[in-house]
């Protein structure tokens, strides 16, 4: 149903662990985003990438570091996360312009033990 | 002050009722507003882009206030299926990313 698929849908980890989330988008967008979602908070933008470059970072820690081969694929390396890093991450992308809608993943729950 | 404010609800409303809600926005050079609605544990979807003159989609209207700096949405005879998160979205000048609201819970009651 979705243009925008993540994987893994869930994931546990420890603190110690290194783990990378992928995301992937088949609508043919140039531009694609990292957002985080914490309960009861609103979405917190983490990245944005266009045409492969990243143009926006927005303050986040360096234990996420993304990552964009290419336009249809974005991923999210973890390392060394905290519990309070428990979260859903949400992947999305949109064609490229400032006024386009964005079409969000099914997300990934991650809880950090 | 937060960028973007919902009142957080819940909205328990019985079938067939009409509700709105209302958002306010910080920042007054804010280009593009959006209502999305996010079931439970799901992603946020698209419900309707709102426009400086109004818009209707089926049950769901949505208006934009400029000089308040409010948008708000109202959907009629309200549907069990309408049950969700309500998020208001907005996106500043120039800049690619979406501002969201905490959202609005809406429970439809049967």
């Amino acid at each position: 149903e979705t243009g925008v698929t993540q994987t893994p849908r869930h994931l546990v980890m420890g603190m110690t662990n290194k783990k990378s989330l992928k995301c992937e988008q088949h609508l043919g967008h140039n531009a694609m985003y990292w957002y985080k979602q914490s309960a009861k908070k609103p979405l917190e933008l983490m990245f944005v990438y266009s045409l492969e470059e990243r143009v926006e970072n927005n303050s986040v820690p360096s234990r996420f570091s993304p990552e964009c081969p290419n336009s249809s694929h974005l991923f999210l390396h973890l390392h060394t996360l905290q519990p309070e890093d428990s979260a859903l991450y949400l992947c999305a992308s949109s064609p490229q312009g400032s006024t386009d809608t964005q079409y969000f993943g099914p997300g990934t729950r991650l809880t950090v033990l | 002050r937060k960028e973007v404010e919902q009142d957080p609800g819940p909205f328990n409303v019985p079938e067939g009722a009409t509700v709105a809600f209302n958002c306010t926005y910080s920042n007054s050079a804010s280009q593009s507003f959006f209502w999305y609605r996010q079931d439970c544990r799901k992603e946020p979807k698209l419900l309707m882009s709102v426009y400086s003159s109004g818009n209707e989609d089926g049950r769901f209207t949505a208006q934009l206030n400029r000089a308040s700096q409010y948008i708000s949405l109202l959907i009629r005879d309200s549907k069990l299926s309408d049950s969700a998160t309500y998020l208001c979205v907005v996106r500043g000048t120039g800049r690619r990313a979406l501002t969201f609201g905490s959202g609005t819970r809406l429970q439809v009651q049967p």
